[in-house]
């Protein structure tokens, strides 16, 4: 399978535990996003990364969340102290060096997180 | 803020009929939009694009319509079969590296 992989496809936590999703870009991609979508809604851009480095986050983007991408394939968006208004579904896509900063995305399937 | 939207929040068409997805713009910077199908549990999935420069492209079954003048965009699926059902978003790209999507609308195809 040569498409975006997310892990887990569903996550059920208490309120105020963390929790961690990965994400497996396509392989040549160096471009990686995260987004949220909540139900009835669009997706809504949270992070960007260009091989390691983290070039851009949104508001949205709280000091309880946290993405890393190392070594630049996969990469982690960790959750703390999670609370009911995160759950969403978290989607990452991934696009390759031809395609500028936000052109040619191919998404995940998402983890789907219920705070409980 | 601004944002991209869609005039209707559902659709429900016959097995075989033409369907018209309309989606509205107000941000005039805005110089690529896509259109991308969501199914229940899934992520979406790119159908068709279209840059600021052009006013229509064709794909399978798909055609993308841009008015620049009055800031709409507009899906056309063809001969619309039972798997065409799903939820349906426009995005738009400012010029950055987020793409800013609409609500959705959900297509309804009945045999």
């Amino acid at each position: 399978d040569t498409g975006v992989s997310q892990d887990p496809r569903h996550k059920i936590t208490k309120r105020g535990q963390n929790v961690t999703f990965r994400c497996d870009p396509i392989s040549e991609h160096n471009r990686l996003y995260w987004y949220r979508q909540t139900l009835g809604q669009g997706p809504e851009f949270l992070t960007y990364f260009q091989n390691e480095a983290q070039l851009e986050k949104s508001r949205l983007l709280s000091d309880r969340f946290s993405a890393e991408r190392p070594k630049g394939s996969f990469s982690t968006l960790e959750i703390q102290r999670t609370e009911q208004g995160d759950s969403a579904m978290y989607l990452c896509a991934s696009s390759s060096p031809t395609a500028g900063p936000g052109y040619g995305y191919t998404f995940g399937s998402g983890t789907r997180l219920t705070v409980v | 803020g601004e944002s991209v939207g869609l005039h209707l929040p559902t659709l429900s068409v016959q097995e075989g009929d033409n369907s018209i997805i309309n989606c509205a713009y107000s941000n005039s910077a805005s110089d690529y939009f896509i259109w991308y199908k969501q199914e229940s549990g899934k992520g979406p999935q790119f159908i068709i694009d279209i840059r600021s420069n052009m006013d229509k492209r064709q794909g399978q079954r798909v055609t993308v319509l841009l008015n620049k003048t009055v800031k709409h965009l507009s899906l056309q699926i063809a001969a619309t079969q039972p798997g065409d059902s799903a939820v349906y978003f426009c995005a738009e790209n400012r010029g950055g590296t987020a793409l800013i999507f609409g609500k959705g609308t959900t297509l309804s195809v009945s045999s």
